[in-house]
């Protein structure tokens, strides 16, 4: 069965650095995400993507946050100067699009830690 | 602020028992419903989608939909030790068709005693 994956599974990295996290999508998907989850907090919606733009940007996703699908295949998310607040699990999700389907599936997430 | 109201729990069940889940959501205009589960460390696995009011069913679990209170629910009946993790409620407050984010609520914690 078709799945979402992610790379690295756990990232640790320092305050005010780079970090670029990745995703596969499920291959004939049309839509992409990126949710966060803080430890023992909700699920968060950042940003939803499709046909190469940003359809939507929740308040978190500011300047600090990009995201690119540099190929067919990969849809990445970078934070150019991590936080120490932005150490969580951050997940990518995939939906199909077609004929009005909107459930979205959620690939098994990458820890960020920052120190 | 659309939002999703579920209780944290735990919610503790015998195994054999019928698990009920419960869920609010404020914005009257939302299209589609979404239960997830998640165990401990690990992501949002969907157990079912539900869109008009009435009853939808899957095997064990039955999801249960009513607009007019705002309200979802999910059943799970002859619950099981392997049952027991944190449930997701999640609305799409986008109208049909549309790709909208998800909001979720912060979870129901069950637990089923074996």
């Amino acid at each position: 069965e078709p799945e979402v994956t992610q790379t690295p599974s756990h990232q640790v990295t320092q305050m005010g650095q780079e970090v670029i996290l990745r995703c596969v999508p499920i291959s004939n998907h049309l839509y992409f995400y990126w949710y966060r989850q803080i430890l023992g907090q909700k699920v968060e919606f950042l940003v939803s993507f499709y046909n190469n733009e940003i359809s939507e940007k929740s308040e978190i996703f500011d300047d600090q946050f990009s995201v690119e699908r540099p190929d067919g295949s990969n849809f990445t998310l970078k934070i150019r100067s991590t936080k120490l607040e932005d150490s969580a699990m951050y997940f990518c999700a995939s939906s199909d699009g077609r004929g009005g389907t909107d459930t979205q599936y959620f690939g098994p997430g990458t820890r960020l830690t920052v120190l | 602020q659309k939002e999703v109201e579920q209780n944290s729990g735990p919610l503790s069940v015998p195994e054999g028992a019928i698990a009920s889940l419960n869920c609010t959501y404020s914005d009257r205009g939302s299209q589609s419903f979404f239960w997830y589960r998640q165990y401990s460390g690990k992501s949002p696995e969907l157990i079912m989608s539900i869109y008009s009011n009435g009853d939808k069913e899957d095997g064990r679990f039955t999801a249960q939909l009513n607009k007019a209170s705002q309200y979802v629910s999910l059943l799970i009946r002859d619950s099981q030790p392997s049952d027991s993790a944190t449930y997701l409620c999640a609305v799409n407050p986008g109208y049909g068709g549309s790709q909208g984010n998800l909001i979720f609520g912060k979870g129901t914690k069950l637990s089923v005693k074996p």
